[in-house]
């Protein structure tokens, strides 16, 4: 299983253009969340969703977009990119059936924009 | 406002117990008490969590105040790799939504040889 994998890597945009970030995660979890990380800051939660075709806010949805058409996808737009969203982005996935809750994190995309 | 406090940085012998202190003070009756970790800006690990009992696993210990206001983890025998940024962290569970998780801004555990 390759577990959460996030794509692209890295990504450099300037002002105002957009773009998708995909998270994919193969074990067929339910819920799946994004987040952002800035430097020196812990992680702060953008959107998220319970299910396919599902979608919440989080602390920070501004300038953001997601959807969930497929359950082992989450994909994260961004419209119209801001210097303000240059940051690390973590993809996170969690099964229902787990009583923990425990989150399992992409290796983030780092985002820069100039 | 934060709803996880944590000192920004510690240092521990290795071989001794790591004890990573985090203050909730505003925390629910229904919101659960996690610890991740994140080595080198990797995607963050998960540790252990509680609600008001203590728990412990292979990895760790966490201690949880009676009254809920503030917990301890601990790393009962630091190891080099155990260096890494520590994460207190809350999980709220809404009505209709999900779970939300709010990360404190983290405490960077350095282990001295």
């Amino acid at each position: 299983n390759a577990g959460v994998t996030q794509t692209p890597k890295f990504r450099v945009l300037k002002t105002g253009q957009s773009m998708t970030l995909l998270c994919a995660q193969d074990m067929n979890h339910e819920y799946m969340y994004w987040y952002r990380q800035d430097p020196g800051m812990g992680l702060r939660l953008i959107h998220y969703s319970v299910g396919e075709g599902t979608t919440a806010k989080g602390e920070v949805p501004d300038g953001y977009n997601v959807s969930r058409l497929k359950k082992q996808n989450f994909l994260l737009g961004l419209e119209s990119a801001a210097p303000s969203q240059t940051s690390v982005y973590f993809c996170a996935s969690i099964s229902a059936a787990s009583g923990s809750y425990e989150q399992y994190f992409g290796p983030g995309t780092r985002l820069t924009v100039t | 406002d934060a709803k996880t406090t944590q000192p920004p940085s510690m240092d521990c012998a290795e071989g001794r117990a790591a004890n990573l202190p985090c203050n909730h003070s505003t925390i629910s009756g229904n919101e659960y008490v996690y610890w991740y970790r994140q080595i080198h800006s990797q995607g963050p690990q998960y540790i252990i969590h509680g609600l008001k009992n203590n728990e412990t696993n292979e990895m760790a210990s966490l201690i949880i105040t009676e009254d809920r206001k503030s917990s301890t983890l601990i790393l009962p025998h630091a190891t080099l790799r155990d260096t890494a940024v520590y994460y207190c962290i809350v999980r709220t569970q809404l009505l209709n939504t999900g779970n939300q998780f709010y990360f404190g801004t983290g405490t960077s555990l350095t282990v001295i040889p």
